[in-house]
């Protein structure tokens, strides 16, 4: 399967500060993102949507400017909790969809995972 | 709104039983159902992807099954091993290429 890697796997910070989770794949091009969130004990819950080169879409109740994505390269997009605070304190999973195997209506791979604890 | 549930939520078995989660979703129209594997404080690992036009996929002792129109998946773990301990999500790709997640089953086997 497609190699996905995030960097970093765990991060604690004081609540107002910002930190930037990065999502490379590995060995495909990723036209597209996805960036989900999980909290203990619940499902995955999709954030946003991005394709390479253009904005994001936001899922309901996301808000745009706290949770900045940038997707300008077809191996890296990254993910910004800017001002952070505890209830933004949760798992957060990278998913590219593109070519050379990743494409739509096939396997879906994640990345290992960010966990965010703000203090 | 697609919505996926998977019951039962928790799961605890002596090892060597045989079993089986559920995974039922609400809007049929889907290109694909996947299943997988999270363990504690980790990403997911894909265990099985059944296309719509699929019916079923098997692999070692992993068996999942589709049936679109009434909207039920199930995965069926054959011997199970305290190794298989996990929580097992199922999910379904929609239009918009949307990815829907369940909300898991808790498996614990004991040795």
């Amino acid at each position: 399967g497609a190699v996905v890697s995030q960097h970093p796997s765990w991060v604690i910070c004081k609540s107002g500060t910002s930190v930037k989770i990065e999502c490379r794949s590995l060995d495909f091009q990723a036209t597209t993102m996805f960036w989900y969130r999980q909290f203990p004990k619940q499902s995955l819950m999709l954030m946003a949507t991005s394709n390479e080169g253009s904005k994001a879409t936001y899922e309901q109740g996301v808000e745009k400017d706290k949770f900045l994505i940038n997707h300008a390269s077809l191996t890296l997009s990254t993910l910004t909790v800017t001002s952070a605070h505890p209830e933004d304190s949760s798992f957060y999973i990278c998913s590219p969809t593109g070519t050379s195997g990743g494409a739509s209506y096939n396997e879906q791979f994640f990345g290992p995972g960010t966990r965010l604890t703000v203090l | 709104k697609q919505e996926v549930t998977q019951i039962p939520a928790a799961l605890s078995v002596p090892e060597g039983e045989n079993l089986v989660l559920n995974c039922s979703f609400t809007d049929s129209a889907i290109y694909n159902l996947q299943w997988f594997r999270q363990d504690p404080g980790k990403g997911l690992t894909s265990l099985l992807l059944i296309q719509s036009s699929q019916r079923e996929q098997t692999s070692g002792r992993l068996n999942a099954s589709l049936d679109k129109s009434s909207g039920r998946s199930t995965l069926y773990i054959a011997a199970s091993q305290p190794g298989d301990s996990a929580t097992y999500l199922c999910a379904v790709l929609s239009s918009g290429d949307k990815l829907t997640f369940g909300t898991g089953t808790r498996l614990a086997v004991r040795p």
